[in-house]
């Protein structure tokens, strides 16, 4: 089965600082990883994904994921915090060889972008 | 483009009755849908896929006499919760895949979520 990981419930960070939002996965084939941000009272946004190739992927707003293979880890980065980051963010797995288009969310790691 | 739109956004009911929740896909068809409780904790669980057409698959753990769903169209999917109680208070949230897109890395379309409270 397919499970994903986000072990802090909160980061916090001061603006302009980089900020790491960590995820670790289990699935029993090649992953499909994806991150998800939400907005107060609002569904998820799609930030980036890792299919295969480069192990660091860029996506949407300024955010980057690098994913390790040996560290079975998919960890949301970006170089310099915006209050405007603020936000709960979701890291997700696909394993599409047992699950299909079904897509596992870990619990959710709330950012706190501090002016 | 990919909009999925999610009615109502907030419902207020009373406990023993029933709540209908719909998800909409405007611009795209979606054979398949998803639909998730969010939890207090943050927590995003997947309840069930629904196929349009047939019946929905239901995770492990998820009443489907409690939450029924309808997928009677390419563009619709219908969550009702039967007999709602204070503890299915939560918020429900529905995403859509493209069916134009059928790879497996594409991401899911999610809609704004419904907040449920059962009184």
């Amino acid at each position: 089965a397919q499970s994903v990981a986000q072990p802090e419930d909160q980061v916090n960070v001061a603006e302009g600082n980089p900020l790491t939002v960590k995820c670790t996965y289990s699935v029993s084939g090649n992953p499909y990883l994806f991150w998800y941000v939400q907005y107060p009272n609002r569904g998820l946004q799609f930030l980036l994904k890792y299919i295969t190739g480069d192990n660091l992927v860029k996506g949407s707003y300024g955010f980057e994921a690098e994913f390790n293979k040996s560290q079975t880890s998919f960890h949301l980065k970006k170089p310099s915090a915006l209050v405007s980051d603020s936000a709960l963010y979701f890291c997700a797995v696909r394993d599409p060889n047992t699950g299909g288009f079904k897509t596992i969310f870990g619990a959710g790691t709330r950012l706190f972008v501090k002016a | 483009g990919a909009v999925v739109s999610q009615h109502p956004s907030w419902v207020i009911c009373k406990s023993g009755t029933s709540v209908k929740i719909e998800c909409r896909s405007l611009d795209f068809q979606a054979t398949t849908m998803f639909w998730y409780r969010q939890f207090p904790k943050q927590s995003l669980m997947l309840m069930a896929t629904s196929n349009e057409g047939s019946k929905a698959t239901y995770e492990q753990g998820v009443e489907k006499d409690k939450f029924l769903i309808n997928h009677a169209s390419l563009t619709l999917s219908t969550l009702t919760v039967t007999s709602a109680h204070p503890e299915d208070s939560s918020f429900y949230i529905c995403s859509a895949r493209d069916d134009k897109v059928s790879s497996y890395n594409s991401p899911l379309h999610f809609g704004n979520g419904t907040r449920l409270t059962v009184t």
